[in-house]
C-alpha cells in the first residue's frame, strides 16, 4: 500500500510569484485535506476536497485555491506568494468525508521559502 | 474558537526516564483527541486517540486518557527511548459546524530530545 506522497520536496519562490504543489493520496483514499506549518508551529487546516469538490475551507484567502483529480490526487495553488506564506505544506488523506474520528494520513509535507 | 494548549519544549530527558507532555483544550461539543508525532523530516503521523471522555488511547508505550472534566488529554510513556526523539502534536477534531468541520486543530507541538 502505498502512503501519501508530496512533491516537490523542497521549493524557492519570490513574493508575488503563485505555487502549485501535488499530493498522491493513499490508496483508496477520497478525501485529501492540505495544511500550513509555519516553522515552530502547528498545522492549520487551509482545505479539504472530496470526489473533486471543495468540501470545507480554513481561516485562509482565496488566493490559496486547490483541485482534485479525478484518481483523488489533489494540488495546492498560492498566488501573490507573500513571506508569511513560507511553510510546510502537509497534504493528509483518507477515506470519506470527515469523521469525527477518522484517522488522517499525512504525507512528508513541501517546504515552501518565499523570498 | 476551538484550540488547544500544549507545554512549551523543548523537553530534554535521559533514556529510561518518565515523560509527560501537557496539552489542555478548549471546544464546543464533545471532539476526538489525538497525539500525532513527527520525526525529522517526515510527515505526520498519529500516535494515539480517544473519541469520548474517560477513553484511554494507547500505542507503542504511549498512554493518554480523554478529562473531559479537566479538559486535558497529556501525553505519557513510562521509559522513553533515545528513538521517542521527535516532535509531539496534540490535537482535536473540529465540532464547528461549517467549512472545518471533522478536521483538525493542533497545538503548536513540544519537540522531546532523549539523550543516551
Amino acid at each position: 500500500e502505498t502512503g501519501v506522497t508530496q512533491s516537490p520536496t523542497h521549493l524557492i519562490k519570490t513574493r508575488g510569484q503563485q505555487v502549485t504543489l501535488r499530493c498522491s493520496s493513499q490508496s483508496g483514499h477520497n478525501t485529501v485535506s492540505w495544511y500550513q506549518q509555519a516553522l515552530g508551529q502547528g498545522p492549520q487546516f487551509i482545505f479539504q476536497y472530496y470526489r473533486e469538490e471543495e468540501n470545507g475551507r480554513g481561516n485562509f484567502p482565496p488566493r490559496f485555491s486547490g483541485l482534485q483529480f479525478p484518481n483523488y490526487s489533489s494540488e495546492l495553488n498560492v498566488n501573490a506568494l507573500e513571506l508569511d506564506d513560507s511553510a510546510l505544506y502537509l497534504c493528509a488523506s483518507r477515506e470519506g468525508l470527515a469523521g469525527l474520528g477518522n484517522e488522517q494520513f499525512f504525507g512528508p509535507g513541501t517546504r515552501l521559502t518565499v523570498l | 474558537g476551538d484550540s488547544v494548549t500544549q507545554m512549551e519544549g523543548p523537553v530534554t530527558l535521559s533514556e529510561e526516564a518518565f515523560l509527560t507532555i501537557n496539552c489542555t483544550y478548549t471546544a464546543t461539543g464533545y471532539p476526538s483527541l489525538f497525539w500525532y508525532v513527527q520525526y525529522p523530516g517526515e510527515g505526520l503521523q498519529l500516535l494515539l486517540k480517544a473519541t469520548k471522555a474517560d477513553d484511554k488511547g494507547s500505542n507503542k508505550g504511549f498512554e493518554a486518557t480523554y478529562r473531559k472534566e479537566t479538559t486535558s488529554f497529556h501525553l505519557e510513556k513510562g521509559s522513553v527511548q533515545v528513538s521517542d526523539s521527535a516532535v509531539y502534536f496534540c490535537a482535536l477534531s473540529d465540532m464547528n459546524y461549517g467549512g472545518s468541520q471533522g478536521n483538525l486543530i493542533f497545538g503548536k507541538g513540544t519537540k522531546l530530545s532523549v539523550k543516551p
